[in-house]
């Protein structure tokens, strides 16, 4: 059965400091993929990255940064030098590929506050 | 903006009523998920069409049901409204490219909440 379990409920950090939200999830499938999304307060979900489960390559974009690590099924978002508008609701999520819909299961949500 | 949009934005109903919510998918989309999400809660996956057939289905009992069109749009439809129906309701576009299932993105529209008193 798939998981994701975002531990951190609430983080609270003030401008300009980075900030490291954590993601770790259960499958026992070989392929797999791995999904953050942001939810501002107006409710819409923003895709932010996807990574399949054979590219362990950590990726930068900008002030965000993703780290990748299948030896302990982690899946972390770094945000570098913290900005107000990045306050939001941040979901890691996963998608199986043997359930053909593609459907996403979402774990609980980190809600980031940046305090200026 | 995604391109994806939701109606209505809000709505309230009575419990036992029945309530159609609406999603278009963003242009070149052929696949729609739903979600619900309750408050304080990541979004589940209800059922996701393709091509106008139902593609699969999350854990929710059959009085949760959907249509998509042959423009793509979609429709979701609960019956026997429940207290716990109450929630922001979710809906996803993506490209399918053949067999590929996981290898596209969804892209969510702003959802609509429904409050079911």
């Amino acid at each position: 059965a798939q998981k994701v379990t975002q531990a951190q409920t609430e983080i609270s950090v003030v401008e300009k400091e980075d900030v490291t939200l954590d993601c770790v999830y259960e499958t026992r499938d070989t392929t797999y993929y791995l999904f953050w999304y942001k939810q501002p307060p107006s409710g819409e979900l923003v895709f932010l990255i996807r990574r399949n489960s054979f590219d362990e390559q950590n990726e930068i974009s900008g002030r965000y940064s993703w780290n990748f690590q299948k030896s302990t099924s982690s899946f972390n978002f770094t945000i570098t030098a913290s900005q107000v508008v990045d306050s939001a609701v941040y979901f890691c999520a996963l998608s199986e590929d043997q359930t053909g819909a593609n459907n996403l299961f979402f774990g609980t949500g980190t809600r980031l506050t940046v305090i200026p | 903006e995604t391109g994806v949009t939701q109606s209505p934005t809000h709505l309230i109903k009575t419990r036992g009523q029945q309530v159609t919510l609406r999603c278009s998918s963003q242009s070149g989309h052929n696949t729609v998920s739903w979600y619900q999400q309750a408050l304080g809660q990541g979004p589940q996956f209800i059922f996701q069409y393709y091509r106008e057939e139902e593609n699969g289905r999350g854990n929710f009992p059959p009085r949760f049901s959907g249509l998509q069109f042959p423009n793509y749009s979609s429709e979701l439809n609960v019956n026997a409204l429940e207290l716990d129906d109450s929630a922001l309701y979710l809906c996803a576009s993506s490209l399918r490219r053949g067999l590929a299932v996981n290898s596209y993105e969804q892209y969510f529209g702003p959802g609509t909440r429904l409050t079911v008193t």
